[in-house]
């Protein structure tokens, strides 16, 4: 079983619908969880950063994490083309530093937005 | 706008040649990573810097040799690569081991395309 698993997609969607991103994850110390946004050809961009569980909004975008069911989401309401791209989960144990730098990501969800 | 700027943003190079990627931060972070990421695929961990001194090396070919000059620069030279090294190049910083829960977060630059011929 990986760490981290995260259905690739394709998700396609018409404009102004709701949109569900989800990851499941293993590894039980896992605190810090986040969700990235790359548009093709770019590097990915910071959404949304939560740590431990519980939920946490900025605008249209809501990161949702359950550690108990090792489970987090982004839901992103009001959905626009411009949101057309790939979402990353990532997430990250602590201690923070040291050799514990690293990032585990899933494998990406790609999501189209259709007008 | 991401406040990690890389340079140059596409290189195209020989199996002969040597170049050097190059990433600079203004946020006074503390921690520097080089990622390598390949189409559809999620970025991979190369190496950390922390406080200016190599803290992670994943077990990179020495082709790759990364460079920490100060606390906001940080450069990956590149010698001998292979065409299989073609990917994009992504450049990050994280406010460091000591920070705040918030210093976890990673930062991305826009990346280096690099073409490797």
């Amino acid at each position: 079983q990986k760490e981290v698993e995260q259905d690739p997609g394709p998700l396609s969607v018409p404009e102004g619908a709701i949109v569900s991103l989800n990851c499941t994850y293993s590894n039980s110390a896992f605190q810090y969880f986040m969700w990235y946004r790359q548009y093709s050809r770019k590097g990915p961009e910071l959404l949304m950063y939560t740590y431990s569980s519980g939920n946490k909004e900025d605008g249209r975008f809501t990161a949702q994490v359950d550690k108990s069911s090792k489970y987090i989401s982004l839901f992103i309401r009001d959905s626009q083309p411009s949101d057309s791209a790939t979402y990353l989960c990532a997430m990250s144990a602590p201690p923070w530093g040291g050799s514990n730098y690293k990032l585990t990501f899933g494998k990406g969800t790609l999501l189209t937005v259709n007008p | 706008d991401t406040e990690v700027t890389q340079t140059p943003k596409h290189l195209v190079m020989g199996m002969t040649n040597k170049k050097s990627l190059k990433c600079e931060q203004h946020m006074g972070h503390r921690a520097m990573y080089w990622y390598k990421q390949k189409a559809k695929k999620p970025p991979e961990l190369m190496f950390v810097y922390s406080y200016e001194k190599l803290s992670i090396n994943e077990s990179v070919p020495s082709r790759f040799s990364p460079e920490c000059p100060n606390s906001s620069l940080l450069n990956l030279h590149l010698h001998a690569l292979q065409p299989e090294d073609s990917a994009l190049y992504l450049c990050a910083s994280s406010q460091g081991p000591q920070g705040s829960r918030s210093g976890n977060t990673i930062y991305f630059g826009e990346g280096s395309w690099l073409t490797v011929v």
